[in-house]
């Protein structure tokens, strides 16, 4: 069965600092989609980035970032510059063709001023 | 809609008795999924709905869950004889058609507190 796992329970950085979340996840297929998602303490999840396992190419959206490192089964979240509204729980998922999420336990992430 | 709607938006009940979670996808979507969120958790998948049909419902907890889905539109959870372990954050989530690299659009969540 595939897992997900976040080391990480809570994290926290400077304004306009740079902060890296980690992602580890266990699979035996080759084809799959990873995704970040953010929860901010309005309960919506919100997708920050999603990564195609078949690409090389390490997916970026303005100021996030991802590592993606499939032999070591790896999925990091950069967050460049980070704002005050970057603050949120941010979960990792792994999904499998039409299949649901799986998600990790989130990072909690602090941003101080 | 323009999003995914939810409701209610919060519902605290009595150990015992039925509840029923509301969820109506973004308009024209026919892949629809449940998940359920415990305090300090990630999110469980409870079920996944293409159109009214159900393919997975492997994540059920028990048979006091289900779930349906008519006119490939709004989707009910129900919760009979609720438990206090029941007590979590009830989202759903639709995509277009459940192709795989469509992202899930999340509602907000319907907070369910069993007394």
């Amino acid at each position: 069965a595939q897992t997900v796992t976040q080391s990480q329970p809570e994290m926290s950085v400077q304004e306009a600092e740079t902060v890296t979340l980690s992602c580890t996840y266990d699979t035996s297929e080759s084809d799959y989609y990873l995704f970040w998602y953010k929860q901010p303490p309005s309960r919506q999840m919100i997708l920050v980035i999603r990564q195609e396992a078949y690409k090389q190419q390490n997916a970026t959206e303005n100021r996030f970032s991802v590592n993606f490192q499939k032999a070591a089964k790896s999925f990091s979240l950069k967050i460049s510059d980070s704002q005050l509204g970057d603050a949120a729980m941010y979960f990792c998922a792994y999904r499998r063709n039409t299949d649901k999420l799986i998600f990790g336990t989130g990072t909690r992430l602090q941003v101080f001023p | 809609g323009a999003g995914v709607s939810q409701s209610p938006s919060n519902k605290v009940t009595e150990k015992g008795k039925d509840v029923e979670l509301r969820c109506d996808p973004i308009s024209g979507h026919t892949a629809l999924y449940w998940y359920r969120q415990s305090l300090g958790q990630g999110l469980e998948f409870l079920i996944y709905f293409q159109g009214n049909s159900a393919p997975d419902k492997s994540g059920l907890p028990s048979d006091r869950f289900s779930a349906e889905r008519t006119g490939g539109s709004v989707s009910t959870l129900t919760i009979q004889r609720t438990q206090q372990e029941d007590s979590a954050v009830y989202l759903c989530a639709s995509t277009l058609d459940g192709g795989r690299n469509q992202p899930q659009h999340f509602g907000d969540g319907t907070r369910l507190s069993i007394l």
